[in-house]
């Protein structure tokens, strides 16, 4: 089936850990991006890739790191210096970034801080 | 900076009553406008895309419009049922996507 895997579903940190969020897509999408969700707010843009070995910063990108060496995969690091890192983390992808396509979400991870 | 906002952020209808969910938004520069449903503790799920250039789409006893011009969008769902209980989240997209907060739907049966 084609479609967007996240994983792990629940991940808990430590104070002071880093910690890495999969995103794996299969559907020949060129552009992905990280989406933070809290309660009671709209999603926040934390990182956007538009094509494999290129990535800009969204709006809440300090504390966060990504990387984009294969198309199907855009993996999102959680540095320590995130200081609110408890959220619900989704990813996404389109076909391109700069024409009109469809995003396309996976399930989530819930990162909670222990 | 683009700002999304959605109105109510929570709605309450007894079964069979047709839903109307608002979303307006203050940059008309985009390419298309999407609507979503999420359930709780899960991702998003895309209902309806409706391009730029177009009016409205429809999908089912699902009817979306778009107003770029005035920034605005209505979702409407016909004859409502209790599996209709959601969050539904209205996203405009240049380069990338920006949401609104959503609107918590409850069916009543």
């Amino acid at each position: 089936d084609g479609g967007i895997t996240q994983s792990p579903k629940y991940l808990f940190r430590k104070e002071g850990q880093n910690v890495t969020l999969s995103c794996e897509q299969n559907l020949n999408h060129d552009a992905m991006y990280w989406y933070r969700q809290d309660p009671g707010q709209g999603l926040r843009l934390i990182y956007y890739s538009q094509i494999v070995n290129d990535f800009q910063k969204g709006d809440i990108a300090e504390g966060y790191s990504v990387s984009r060496e294969k198309k199907e995969s855009f993996p999102l690091t959680v540095t320590s210096a995130q200081k609110n890192p408890t959220a619900f983390y989704l990813c996404a992808s389109s076909i391109s970034a700069l024409v009109n396509t469809e995003a396309f979400f996976g399930q989530g991870t819930r990162l909670t801080v222990v | 900076k683009q700002e999304v906002t959605q109105i109510p952020a929570a709605l309450s209808v007894p079964e069979g009553e047709n839903l109307v969910l608002n979303c307006s938004f203050t940059d008309s520069a985009i390419y298309n406008l999407q609507w979503f449903r999420q359930d709780p503790g899960k991702g998003l799920t895309s209902l309806l895309l409706i391009q730029s250039s177009q009016r409205e789409q429809t999908s089912g006893r699902l009817n979306a419009s778009l107003d770029k011009s005035s920034g605005r969008s209505t979702l409407y769902i016909a004859a409502s049922q209790p599996g209709d209980s959601a969050t539904y989240l209205c996203a405009v997209s240049h380069y990338k996507l920006s949401f609104g907060a959503g609107t918590t739907v409850t069916v009543r049966a």
